[in-house]
């Protein structure tokens, strides 16, 4: 099984400001199969990136990913009010399809 | 716009059999894509229970294969989740949710429903 780790766990930072959230695999991902999610509390997580890279539908463009193999980021370029939020990475590599344990993006 | 809307008992009582469905709108569940779920449990990962598509392919966690049935009601455009043989650790908020085209991961997902197992 594949564990994902993110870090930091909390990332204190004020709108405006460029966030970089780091995803590390236990073993290499291949095909870069690895997806972002958005969760703000009470609702549902939101699809944001897939194949590592690829912006899902609605999701705008100053939130990238990037990374290969066991290293992997998502990057949100300047922090918007709605950014703040918990977000998850998750691999579909290899069966079992797993998530990381998730960073916590807050107001600083 | 697809749209999931989990329901069923919030309370089960281990060893009972949980039971949770799924109103999909706005996509017919007979037009393709797998329908699943996945859970968190309190404080826990996200966990993929299992994914089923409406001819018969399917995917089930190893973890969980042995007490989970998934079915797909193309009538009613439902999905449902049973897990039998609960335990304290089957606590979590169950997710609705469909596979994206592509992969494995999720495109759309319902808002969740807390299910405790207590006595």
């Amino acid at each position: 099984e594949i564990v994902l780790t993110q870090s930091p766990d909390t990332l204190s930072l004020s709108p405006g400001e460029r966030a970089t959230l780091s995803c590390r695999a236990s073993h290499s991902v291949s095909s870069n199969y690895l997806a972002w999610y958005q969760q703000k509390p009470g609702q549902a997580p939101r699809l944001l990136i897939y194949g590592a890279s690829s912006r899902a539908t609605g999701i705008p463009d100053r939130c990238s990913g990037s990374g290969s193999g066991t290293d992997f980021s998502l990057t949100i370029s300047r922090l918007e009010p709605e950014d703040f939020a918990v977000y998850y990475c998750q691999q579909y590599a290899s069966s079992p399809w797993t998530f990381g344990q998730g960073t916590k993006v807050e107001i600083k | 716009q697809v749209q999931l809307q989990e329901s069923g008992p919030g309370l089960v009582k281990p060893s009972e059999t949980l039971s949770l469905t799924c109103n999909v709108s706005g996509y017919s569940i007979s037009s393709g894509y797998y329908w699943g779920w996945i859970r968190q449990p309190p404080g826990k990962r996200l966990e993929w229970i299992g994914s089923l598509y409406h001819s018969g392919g399917a995917y089930y966690n190893p973890s969980l294969k042995s007490r989970v049935t998934i079915s797909l009601d193309t009538s009613n455009n439902q999905v449902s989740l049973k897990v039998k043989s609960v335990t304290a650790a089957d606590t979590a908020v169950y997710y609705c949710a469909r596979k994206g085209r592509t992969g494995w991961f999720i495109d759309y997902w319902g808002q969740g429903t807390l299910v405790t197992v207590s006595s």
